[in-house]
């Protein structure tokens, strides 16, 4: 089946400690994004990329990189510099940019400092 | 900028009531408009959608029609269920294409009691 698949679904870091979550889609979908979503706050963009080998920050970049070596890969590096990384990180992807298209979203990873 | 404004909640209703969630924007010309549906620790699924005023988005009971007049996108749901029991986002994509994704409302956590 299509769709967008994250993971891990739960990730424990330590202080200190750079991780990154795997974003996957086969969708063939040129645009992809991460957002953070934390309570009461709704959806924060953190990065976006277009195409491959190209991607711009988001309102809340820092503290956070990502690649995007593959048409269906994203990656996002969580680094020791985030000071507050609690969240559910949702990612994203939509088949152009345009703003009828709709954005299909994966399950979501959950990421706790510990 | 652009924004979206929702409702805050939590909206606590009766099984079988009359559902509306209100969202309103703020956006230079005509922007697509949309709802999301989030269910207890999964991503965001596309509930409906209108891309030019007038237009009236509908999906498994739920309908919004798109008032320019008013700049709003308010969701509507005539009998509710408890399996609609989620939060919903609504959010609109840029006119011409935003490549940074779309903008969401804060999400208005939705609770119907049996």
């Amino acid at each position: 089946d299509g769709g967008i698949t994250q993971s891990p679904k739960y990730l424990f870091r330590k202080e200190g400690q750079n991780v990154t979550l795997s974003c996957e889609q086969n969708l063939n979908h040129d645009a992809m994004y991460w957002y953070r979503q934390d309570p009461g706050q709704g959806l924060r963009l953190i990065y976006y990329s277009q195409i491959v080998n190209d991607f711009q920050k988001g309102d809340i970049a820092e503290g956070y990189s990502v690649s995007r070596e593959k048409k269906e890969s994203f990656p996002l590096t969580v680094t020791s510099a985030q000071k507050n990384p609690t969240a559910f990180y949702l990612c994203a992807s939509t088949l152009q940019v345009f703003s009828g298209n709709t954005i299909y979203f994966g399950e979501g990873s959950w990421l706790t400092v510990v | 900028g652009d924004s979206v404004t929702q409702m805050e909640g939590p909206v606590t209703l009766s099984e079988e009531a009359f559902l509306t969630i209100n969202c309103t924007y703020t956006a230079t010309g005509y922007p697509s408009l949309f709802w999301y549906v989030q269910y207890p620790g999964e991503g965001l699924q596309l509930l409906l959608k209108a891309t030019k005023a007038d237009d009236k988005g509908s999906n498994k009971g739920f309908e919004a029609t798109y008032r320019k007049e008013t700049t709003s996108f308010h969701l509507e749901k005539g009998s509710v269920q408890v399996s609609d029991s989620a939060v919903y986002f609504c959010a609109l994509g840029r006119p011409g294409g935003g490549a940074d994704g779309l903008t969401f409302g804060k999400g208005t956590h939705l609770i119907i009691q049996p």
